[in-house]
């Protein structure tokens, strides 16, 4: 069975401070996918980033950085220097290989303080 | 067009009565998915769809959930004989099919069940 985890139901930040978004799975699987979403205010979903269980190479682009640490089975994404549009609910997906079933957390709603 | 569209963005409607909630995917993107995500929660899979044949139904909640698609574009959700636990954001997705391509969203249908 999959499933994933995301401890973190709430965070509120200032403005400027990093800030991590913890997220652990759980899979058989040994290849699968794994994806970060972003839903604002506006509720549309916004694709951040999706990474192979064979890559374990940690990713940054611009502010966003990704740790993939698969001998803990986790994922957790990084916000360097946060600033209030990144305020959202932000949701960890897990994809089995072969399976298109996308299978969510439960989201982390952060909140950016002016 | 140039993202995933749904219609209508808002449905109001009484216990009992049928609806349908319309999805077109992305132009070209072959696998179209539906995912309900009731209020504060995370999204659940109902149904996936690679061209008009879906080959995973697992999630859909009841017998009152169908969908199909059409003509490998639109797909239709409908619910019949709605009950105030159908009361939920339908979120739909598309992708280019293949081995987990990336799920994009449309901006959702929010139901609500009087």
């Amino acid at each position: 069975a999959q499933k994933v985890t995301q401890a973190q139901t709430e965070i509120s930040v200032v403005e400027k401070e990093d800030v991590t978004l913890d997220c652990v799975y759980e899979t058989r699987d040994t290849t699968y996918y794994l994806f970060w979403y972003k839903q604002p205010p506006s509720g549309e979903l916004v694709f951040l980033i999706r990474r192979n269980s064979f890559d374990e190479q940690n990713e940054i682009s611009g502010r966003y950085s990704w740790n993939f640490q698969k001998s803990t089975s986790s994922f957790n994404f990084t916000i360097t220097a946060s600033q209030v549009v990144d305020s959202a609910v932000y949701f960890c997906a897990l994809g089995p290989f072969g399976n298109e079933k996308l299978t969510f957390g439960t989201g982390t709603r952060l909140t950016i303080i002016p | 067009g140039a993202g995933v569209s749904q219609s209508p963005s808002n449905k109001v409607t009484e216990k009992g009565k049928d609806v349908e909630l319309r999805c077109d995917p992305i132009s070209g993107h072959t696998a179209l998915y539906w995912y309900r995500q009731r209020l504060g929660q995370g999204l659940e899979f109902l149904i996936y769809f690679q061209g008009n044949s879906a080959p995973d139904k697992s999630g859909l909640p009841s017998d009152r959930f169908s969908a199909e698609r059409t003509g490998e574009s639109v797909s239709t959700l409908t619910i019949q004989r709605t009950q105030q636990e159908d009361s939920a954001v339908y979120l739909c997705a598309s992708s280019r099919g293949g081995t987990w391509e990336t799920q994009y969203f449309g901006p959702g249908t929010r139901l609500l069940v009087l």
